[in-house]
Order: structure tokens, then sequence, then C-alpha cells
């Protein structure tokens, strides 16, 4: 059982580049999430799945897009990175009245 | 929409002594509120959380406290240990299915031994 699995673990990226960060859950939990953070600004919400099928803008969802791939997989995808997207990102997945599941997070740099 | 605000920003205490984390929100329907611990370098994990119907919650030395009318709730960390030092976040949520969680902008704890 290994929870939340975010791939790849670091990035570095040349601006305009294009990459998809990776997010799969093996707890069955109907909805996950992708967060961004930042050093003072807390954990900041891009994109959201509620459940299998569906997919909703965050706090933050410029310059990205999402894809709920299955019921365990929730990718993000940069398609034209910018300096400013650079940041820490986590998926996490929740299902009931508990909090969320954090994934171990994707260290991006855009150069 | 829902906002968290988090004070303070930095905390130090000596071994031994008590924290208080302190945080407020905005939306009196929020119904959720989990406290967070992010070690350096690592994934926030959960460490207490309390729901509107529930006024404390305690957990060996945590303790979490709401004031619903007031709309903030509170950390407070007993004994404190060099291993409780990181980055602790609030967060806030409504509803009773689906849930995203607000977080607040996070307090850096330095337990000095």
């Amino acid at each position: 059982n290994a929870g939340v699995t975010q791939t790849p673990k670091f990035q570095v990226l040349k601006t305009g580049q294009s990459m998809t960060l990776q997010c799969a859950q093996d707890m069955n939990h109907n909805s996950m999430y992708w967060y961004r953070q930042d050093p003072g600004m807390g954990l900041r919400l891009i994109y959201y799945s509620a459940s299998e099928g569906t997919t909703d803008k965050g706090e933050v969802p410029n310059g990205y897009n999402v894809s709920r791939l299955n019921k365990r997989e929730f990718s993000l995808r940069l398609e034209s990175a910018a300096p400013s997207q650079t940041s820490v990102y986590f998926c996490a997945s929740k299902t009931g009245m508990r909090g969320y599941t954090f994934g171990s997070g994707t260290r991006l740099t855009v150069v | 929409g829902e906002n968290v605000e988090q004070h303070p920003s930095t905390l130090s205490v000596q071994e031994g002594d008590s924290a208080v984390i302190k945080c407020t929100y905005s939306d009196s329907a929020s119904n959720y509120f989990p406290w967070y611990k992010q070690e350096l370098g690592k994934r926030p994990q959960l460490i207490i959380d309390i729901r509107s119907n529930v006024g404390e919650k305690k957990d060996q030395r945590i303790a979490v406290t709401l004031n619903k009318t007031a709309k903030h709730f509170s950390l407070h960390i007993t004994e404190t240990q060099p291993e409780d030092s990181a980055v602790y976040f609030c967060a806030a949520s409504k509803g009773t299915g689906f849930q995203k969680l607000v977080f607040g902008t996070g307090t850096r704890l330095l337990v000095s031994p």
C-alpha cells in the first residue's frame, strides 16, 4: 500500500517547455487534488477532481491543465512553463470526512 | 470563498514549553478543521483534526480548540520537544461529501534544546 505516489520528484524546465506531473493513489479515494506550495503562501489549490470523470479549477489554475485518467490517476500538465511556476507541487487524495493524504511532492524549477 | 489566516508565522520556544498557533476562518459554513505538520523537505502530514460539533480534541501532547462564534481555532502543543520543530498548517473546509481544504500560510515552529 504505497498511498499517493508522485513522479518525478525533481524537474528543471526551460521557459516554454511542457511537462506532465503524474499522481496515482491506491487507497480507492474518490477525490484528488493538486496544490502548489510557495514560501510564505501556504498550499494553494490548482485543480481538483471530486470524483472520477470530473475536474474543476481551484484558486490558481492559470497555466495548468489536468486529467483524471481513472479513479487512481490524476495528472497535472504545464503546457508552456514560466518561471512563475517554479514551486513545489503536491498531489493529494481524500475520501470521506478525513483529511488529505499527500504525495511526496515534485520540486519544479523553471529557468 | 473561504479565507484562513494563521499566526504567528514563526514561533521559537524552549524545550518543555508550550506552543500555541492560532487560525481564523471567514466562512461560517466551514465544518472541518485539520492541522498538518510538515518537516523540512517532506510532505504535509495530518496530526489532528476537529469538526464543528466539537469544541476541543486532544491527542497526547497536542490539542485543538474551536470557537465557532469567533470563527477561530488553535493548536496547542505541550511539553515541546526538538522533534516538534516543523512547519504547521491549519486548514478549513465545508460540506459533508466532497471537500476542498483552504490552508493557512503556515507557522514555522522551532524548539530549542
